[in-house]
């Protein structure tokens, strides 16, 4: 498929439990996009990077969060020590040219439950 | 601090009716208002899209219109089908894009 994959699909975690969570973007985009989408909320925009380099993170909403995209393709986002509050869909979006700009292509997202 | 607010939070319409959902903003530094629609399961996609230097846009049956002055933006659905049935999302960018809380429209056959 051409479209941004994300994975796994569901999480649940027990409450202080890491998870990580993957994104594959659309092959050759430049632009990554984190977002969390709290239930019945719009997503709320997390970090971005460019290429390998993470320019924006103020987004992220504790340093409980990190995100990485070593090779300037796939981005994992790990959350340490879970909390039910981090309870969300997490959505990975890219796009092919640089900067926040038009053409965001989103995946389906992971639904993270944390108990 | 939600930038971009939306209303209603759900609607229902019968099949062949407008569905009409309206954002506002304050930062005027926004430059680009996007519609994003979601079904259940998916994430969004990108459905029309408006910059402040026009009042309206059309796309078959989805249109925005865009008052600056009073700072609002909305999305009209014409001959809303069954299959429009989704959640719709505004949004305003500046560096980044800024999302509404979305709207749950429903179509009745």
């Amino acid at each position: 498929g051409a479209g941004v994959s994300q994975s796994p699909r569901y999480k649940v975690a027990k409450r202080g439990q890491d998870v990580a969570l993957r994104c594959d973007p659309i092959s050759g985009h430049v632009s990554l996009f984190w977002y969390q989408q709290a239930l019945g909320q719009g997503p709320e925009f997390l970090t971005y990077f460019q290429n390998e380099a993470q320019l924006d993170k103020s987004g992220l909403p504790s340093d409980r969060f990190f995100a990485e995209r070593p090779e300037g393709s796939v981005s994992t986002l790990k959350i340490q020590r879970t909390q039910q509050e981090d309870s969300a869909v997490y959505l990975c979006a890219s796009s092919l040219e640089a900067g926040f700009n038009e053409k965001l292509f989103f995946g389906s997202g992971t639904q993270l439950s944390v108990l | 601090q939600q930038q971009v607010k939306q209303s209603p939070q759900s609607l229902i319409v019968q099949k062949g009716g407008i569905s009409i959902i309206n954002c506002a903003y304050e930062n005027t530094a926004f430059d680009y208002f996007p519609w994003y629609q979601q079904f259940p399961g998916k994430g969004p996609a990108l459905l029309i899209a408006i910059r402040p230097d026009v009042s309206e846009k059309k796309e078959g049956r989805f249109t925005i219109s865009f008052n600056k002055s009073a700072k609002q933006f909305s999305l009209h659905i014409m001959d809303s089908q069954p299959g429009d049935s989704a959640t719709y999302f505004c949004a305003a960018r500046t560096r980044k894009l800024s999302f509404g809380a979305g709207t749950t429209v429903t179509v009745r056959a």
